[in-house]
């Protein structure tokens, strides 16, 4: 099956720094990539859509300056958190989909990023 | 807009009985619907999908789901539930002229007791 990995799956860092989150589909070229925000006992918040060589689109009330994605490749796509703050902390997860819209996701195990 | 939604934040089940968790969604178009799995400190796994064809749709690790348009569901069901099915389940939709966008449930926590 699919494959996605994503590293690091744990990051724990002071504040003010910036963080990246690599995502990679291993055995299928990814158009589409979506980062999603998990916290505590809820569902998955999308946070952005990426498209291999343009711009990412990001959802109402996501911050584009503070969390950067770039797609650069259709194997990898990446987000980097600046200038972390501790209510930045949270389970960010990655997903990348083949290029048919009635494809499943696939998924990384996701990164838990804790700001101190 | 596409909405799904999942009323029950938990279910709990004998091991050995069905289990069934439920999923409705609302959308304007043709639906395509999924089911995806999570375990603790994981990503999600996917189950299942409908996207046309037959209203029964079999997945991994025995689950199937049951596309019913008239009632708008798409409830996930076991025959016999295993305490390793224990974990988080989200129903998902995604319209079939929308995209890739896709709009997850808030999940169901199934817990199978030995």
């Amino acid at each position: 099956g699919a494959v996605v990995s994503q590293h690091p799956s744990r990051v724990i860092c002071k504040s003010g720094t910036s963080v990246k989150i690599e995502c990679r589909s291993l055995d299928f070229q990814a158009t589409t990539m979506f980062w999603y925000r998990q916290f505590p006992k809820q569902s998955l918040m999308l946070m952005a859509t990426s498209n291999e060589g343009s711009k990412a689109t990001y959802e109402q009330g996501v911050e584009k300056d503070k969390f950067l994605i770039n797609h650069a490749s259709l194997t990898l796509s990446t987000l980097t958190v600046t200038s972390a703050h501790p209510e930045d902390s949270s389970f960010y997860i990655c997903s990348a989909s083949r290029e048919s819209s009635n494809q499943p996701q696939h998924f990384g195990d996701g990164t838990r990023l804790s700001i101190l | 807009a596409q909405s799904v939604a999942q009323p029950e934040d938990q279910v709990n089940v004998a091991e050995g009985n069905p289990l069934t968790v439920k999923c409705t969604y609302s959308v304007s178009g043709n639906p395509y619907l999924f089911w995806y799995v999570q375990y603790p400190n994981r990503g999600l796994q996917f189950l299942l999908k409908y996207i046309t064809g037959d209203n029964l749709v079999k997945g991994s690790y025995g689950f199937e789901a049951e596309f019913n348009k008239s009632q708008t569901s798409f409830h996930l069901k076991k025959p016999s539930a295993l305490v390793s099915d224990s974990a988080l389940y989200f129903c998902a939709v995604r319209e079939e002229t929308g995209g890739f966008k896709t709009i997850f449930g808030a999940g169901t926590r199934l817990f199978v007791k030995a």
